[in-house]
């Protein structure tokens, strides 16, 4: 996804610190932004989303926030444990006449015990 | 069980040989999607379709086809036209197209022999 920035593409933490991961996007009228884990082999899963109509989200250690002036979102993962380990996918609708989502390139989030 | 299924887990493709990834859903969801995923890489879009009866391509179409002849069922082939077919094969589903939640199946490994 050209239009829908990721960053970092790796990150490395030690157990029980914070992790965060930032994504960009073009479209002011973007109005749904998602985040997803992806574990080694598998299928995405959804862990948080957000609408536009909302600055935050949490839930337990996850929590996502929206800064709709400067155009990102961010994943916050607190307290972070060796099973968050895995690669993490933001996404946006983008208002290019595509009726799909279009995911960032993807951060390798590695916890190190 | 809800969810979405593809099959098989790994398929063998011989030079020349069109295969078919199946993907199927029992989420009564309108719009299906069907993504390539590179080693170290996002996720690019071949083709989704948000009806029966009813695709569009993606960013990656060329050598791949679909067919949505059922809501539950969107099988994705890969043509001989395809000249590196080798990835990791995910479909996914939403209630609706764009500014919707995805859900993604356990995903298709293919391999050229």
């Amino acid at each position: 996804g050209e239009n829908v920035e990721q960053h970092p593409s790796t990150l490395s933490v030690q157990e029980g610190d914070s992790a965060v991961i930032k994504c960009t996007y073009s479209d002011s009228a973007s109005n749904y932004f998602p985040w997803y884990k992806q574990e080694l082999g598998k299928g995405p899963q959804l862990i948080i989303d957000i609408r536009s109509n909302v600055g935050e989200k949490k839930d337990q250690r996850i929590a996502v926030t929206l800064n709709k002036t400067a155009k990102h979102f961010s994943l916050h993962i607190t307290e972070t444990q060796p099973e968050d380990s895995a690669v993490y996918f933001c996404a946006d609708p983008m208002d290019t006449g595509r009726r799909a989502l279009t995911f960032g390139s993807g951060t390798r989030l590695q916890v190190q015990p | 069980d809800g969810g979405i299924t593809q099959s098989p887990k790994y398929l063998f493709r011989k030079e020349g040989q069109n295969v078919t990834l199946s993907c199927e859903q029992n989420l009564n969801h309108d719009a299906m999607y069907w993504y390539r995923q590179d080693p170290g890489q996002g996720l690019r879009l071949i083709y989704y379709s948000q009806i029966v009866n009813d695709f569009q391509k993606g960013d990656i179409a060329e050598g791949y086809s679909v067919s949505r002849e059922k809501k539950e069922s969107f099988p994705l082939t890969v043509t001989s036209a395809q000249k590196n077919p080798t990835a990791f094969y995910l479909c996914a589903s939403s209630v609706l197209a764009r500014s919707e939640t995805q859900y993604f199946g356990p995903g298709t490994r293919l391999l050229v022999l």
